[in-house]
C-alpha cells in the first residue's frame, strides 16, 4: 500500500483537460514539494514535474502541477493519444528521509 | 549527459542475498545535494523507494526493509551498490538505480533502465 493516494485510473478524450489527484500527509506533501513521473509500459519513469509546479526542459507546457495543503494535482490540457501512460506522484517524507510515491494512475485517452 | 545503469543477477533463489551495482556517469556523487537511490517496482505495481547514499556518505533506508538493506558507494568507480539479504518471491521486481537531486525540494531526476530480478527456486 502506497503512502500517497492516487486514483487508480483516469480517462478523457483527446483535446480535453484531465487532472490527477495525489493525497498525502503533513510529513510529506504538507511540508515538502511534489514531483510527478510519467511511465510507459516496460520503461523507466520520467520526471514530468518537480518542485510542485516546475517542468524540466523538454516537457510540454500542457503539463502543470499544483499543491494545496496535503494534496497535489497534475493537470494535462490538450490531451493527446501519446499521453496515455501511468502517472506517479512523489514527495519527500521527513519521517523516512526519502521519497514516498503514490500508487499510480493509469491514464486512458479515449 | 547523465546516465545510470543497473547490473546484477536476473534470478536469485529464496533466502539468497542480492547484490546490485549501479554504474553512473555525467555527475559526481560527491556534489552537494546529490544522492543515488534504489527504487523498485513489482510487476504491475507501484514504485517503492528502498535506500539512498548521499553526497556526504550519509545513508538512509526504507523503514520496512532497513534490516535487510545495505547501500554503499565507490566514488572512484562511479558506482553505488545495494545489498539485499533474505530475498523472497515477493521481492520480485524491477530495481531502478536513480539520481536524486535536492535544490528547492528533492526529485528523482534521472533513472536507470531498470533490472528485473526474479526470486524463484
Amino acid at each position: 500500500q502506497s503512502v500517497l493516494t492516487q486514483p487508480p485510473s483516469a480517462s478523457e478524450t483527446p483535446g480535453q483537460r484531465v487532472t490527477i489527484s495525489c493525497s498525502g500527509s503533513g510529513s510529506n506533501i504538507g511540508s515538502n514539494s511534489v514531483s510527478w513521473y510519467q511511465q510507459f509500459p516496460g520503461v523507466a519513469p520520467k520526471l514530468l514535474i518537480y518542485s510542485t509546479d516546475k517542468r524540466p526542459s523538454g516537457v510540454p507546457d500542457r503539463f502543470s502541477g499544483s499543491k494545496s495543503g496535503t494534496s497535489a494535482s497534475l493537470a494535462i490540457r490538450g490531451l493527446q493519444s501519446e499521453d496515455e501512460a501511468d502517472y506517479y506522484c512523489a514527495a519527500w517524507d521527513d519521517s523516512v528521509n526519502g521519497p514516498v510515491f503514490g500508487g499510480g494512475t493509469r491514464l486512458t485517452v479515449l | 549527459q547523465v546516465t545510470l545503469r543497473e547490473s546484477g543477477p536476473a534470478l536469485v533463489k529464496p533466502t539468497q542475498t542480492l547484490t546490485l551495482t549501479c554504474t553512473f556517469s555525467g555527475f559526481s556523487v560527491s556534489t552537494s545535494g546529490v544522492s543515488v537511490s534504489w527504487i523498485r517496482q513489482p510487476p504491475g505495481k507501484a514504485l517503492e523507494w528502498l535506500a539512498r547514499n548521499d553526497w556526504d556518505d550519509d545513508k538512509y533506508y526504507s523503514t520496512s526493509l532497513r534490516t535487510r538493506l545495505t547501500i554503499s558507494k565507490d566514488t572512484s568507480k562511479n558506482q553505488v551498490v545495494l545489498v539485499m539479504t533474505d530475498m523472497q518471491p515477493v521481492d520480485t521486481a524491477t530495481y531502478y538505480c536513480a539520481r536524486i537531486f535536492c535544490s528547492n525540494g528533492c526529485r528523482v531526476d534521472f533513472w536507470g533502465q531498470g533490472k528485473l530480478v526474479t526470486v524463484s527456486s
